[in-house]
């Protein structure tokens, strides 16, 4: 079970808007450590997606986007497209298990 | 370009030894923090264990603290894990990972293409 928890899936149609949240706990999220994303696309390593909360890398398209608040985060993704589809983790710290630390991953399907 | 190849990984009975190797290019290899990082069915993305600029900082995750060391030879722009004691449960797709923060939390921001070790009898 992952420190940091996701939905296992979410789904949407081409075009539309999804949220996947990351839940986290007071000695993580909680405790302030910044929250990164990933994008996991089929047979390949994890790429940032997001980092610093609401940071895109060069080369990602501003339909993603982060946000934080407490315990928790998410990653919103608009105008959703085929090639979208692929595993999302959200990473943080957690001070307790003094290790970097990923949520479970959520597989986003586009319809 | 950044490129990390990882080498090494291979079929192991429980009980015995691997060393991974990760050949980094591309970048000024010894200005970055150094991460392995693995993947399973099982347990998902797991942070296994990181190294500093300058190796005074180690650290693992629980899992594996007593049965892996990490190393690296900046001159070589290569790092290392060495995996003893394997139980079936590290059995794993292994990543290297380069560390970033910029005035963030550590990210792994380039990742090598994995290299699978099994363990298995």
């Amino acid at each position: 079970q992952s420190v940091l928890t996701q939905p296992p899936s979410v789904s949407g149609a081409p075009g539309q808007r999804v949220t996947i949240s990351c839940t986290g706990s007071s000695s993580n999220i909680g405790a302030r450590y910044d929250v990164h994303w990933y994008q996991q696309l089929p047979g390949t390593a994890p790429k940032v997606l997001i980092f610093g909360n609401n940071n895109r890398p060069s080369g990602v398209p501003d339909r993603f986007s982060g946000s934080k608040s407490g315990t928790s985060a998410s990653l919103a993704i608009t105008g959703l497209q085929t090639e979208d589809e692929a595993d999302y983790y959200c990473q943080s710290y957690d001070n307790s298990l003094n290790a970097w630390v990923f949520g479970g991953g959520t597989k986003l399907t586009v319809l | 370009e950044v490129q990390l190849v990882e080498s090494g990984g291979g079929l192991v009975q429980p009980g015995g030894s691997l060393r991974l190797s990760c050949a980094a290019s591309g970048f000024t290899f010894r200005s970055y923090e150094m991460n392995w990082v693995r993947q399973s069915p099982r347990t998902g993305l797991e942070w296994v264990s990181y190294i500093g600029r300058s190796t005074s900082d180690i650290y693992y995750a629980d899992s594996v603290r007593g049965r892996f060391t990490i190393s690296r030879d900046n001159a070589k722009n290569s790092l290392f894990l060495q995996m003893n004691s394997l139980r079936a449960e590290d059995t794993a797709v292994y990543y290297c990972a380069r560390g970033s923060r910029d005035g963030w939390e550590l990210r792994f921001d380039n990742w090598g293409q994995g290299i699978l070790v099994t363990v298995s009898s």
